[in-house]
């Protein structure tokens, strides 16, 4: 069972707006700590998606964007695309646990 | 380019150790943390550990401490983990990544775990 929870899947049809949660406590989220996002495609390694809550590397698309509030954070796409279909994870420290945790993955289906 | 290229696949006996490299390129090694990361078949990511390639500091997961080993040769800008006592539950893809966000990954090392 991940520190971090997170919906198992999520769906969409191409073009609509689908958000993926991340529930922390006040050990990591609700701490302050930042949340990172990843995109990971099977087979493949994961890829950083957002950092520091709600920053983009450069070469992702302004279509992913990410939030904080409280102890929780959220990935939202927006125009969701074939492409898109892949296994989301968020990442955040754990005071407690001393250590970074992730949260058990959501996998995206484009319907 | 900046990467982090791993070394190749391994098959050990339950009880052995494995060590797994990874190579640093087109940045300052020294520069950026790496951290450790599995992921057995079908599961999520896992934390193992984290390395400051500088100083050579090292955390772990509570889980893996006791049996994982973070070391460097900044010489050659590459980084080692080693896990040991190994059990069938250790098999998974092995990944180094770098920065405390994971900005770039190794291409993945699977370890199997077998007798």
């Amino acid at each position: 069972q991940s520190v971090l929870t997170q919906p198992p899947s999520v769906s969409g049809a191409p073009g609509q707006r689908v958000t993926i949660s991340c529930t922390g406590s006040s050990s990591n989220i609700g701490a302050g700590y930042d949340v990172h996002w990843y995109q990971q495609f099977p087979g493949t390694a994961p890829k950083l998606l957002i950092y520091g809550n709600s920053n983009r590397p450069s070469g992702v698309p302004d279509r992913f964007s990410g939030s904080k509030s409280g102890t929780s954070a959220s990935l939202a796409i927006t125009g969701l695309q074939a492409v898109d279909e892949a296994d989301y994870y968020c990442q955040s420290f754990d005071s407690t646990l001393s250590g970074w945790v992730f949260g058990g993955g959501t996998k995206l289906t484009v319907l | 380019q900046v990467q982090l290229v791993q070394s190749g696949a391994e098959v050990k006996r339950p009880g052995a150790s494995v060590k797994v490299s990874c190579k640093a390129s087109g940045y300052t090694f020294t520069s950026y943390d790496i951290n450790w990361v599995r992921q057995a078949t079908g599961q999520g990511l896992e934390w193992m550990g984290w390395m400051n390639p500088n100083s050579g500091n090292t955390a772990s997961a509570q889980y893996f401490q006791g049996r994982i080993t973070m070391t460097r040769n900044t010489s050659i800008g590459t980084a080692y983990m080693e896990l040991s006592s190994l059990r069938s539950e250790d098999t998974a893809v092995y990944y180094c990544a770098r920065g405390s966000y994971c900005q770039i990954w190794g291409q993945g090392t699977t370890v199997t775990v077998s007798s």
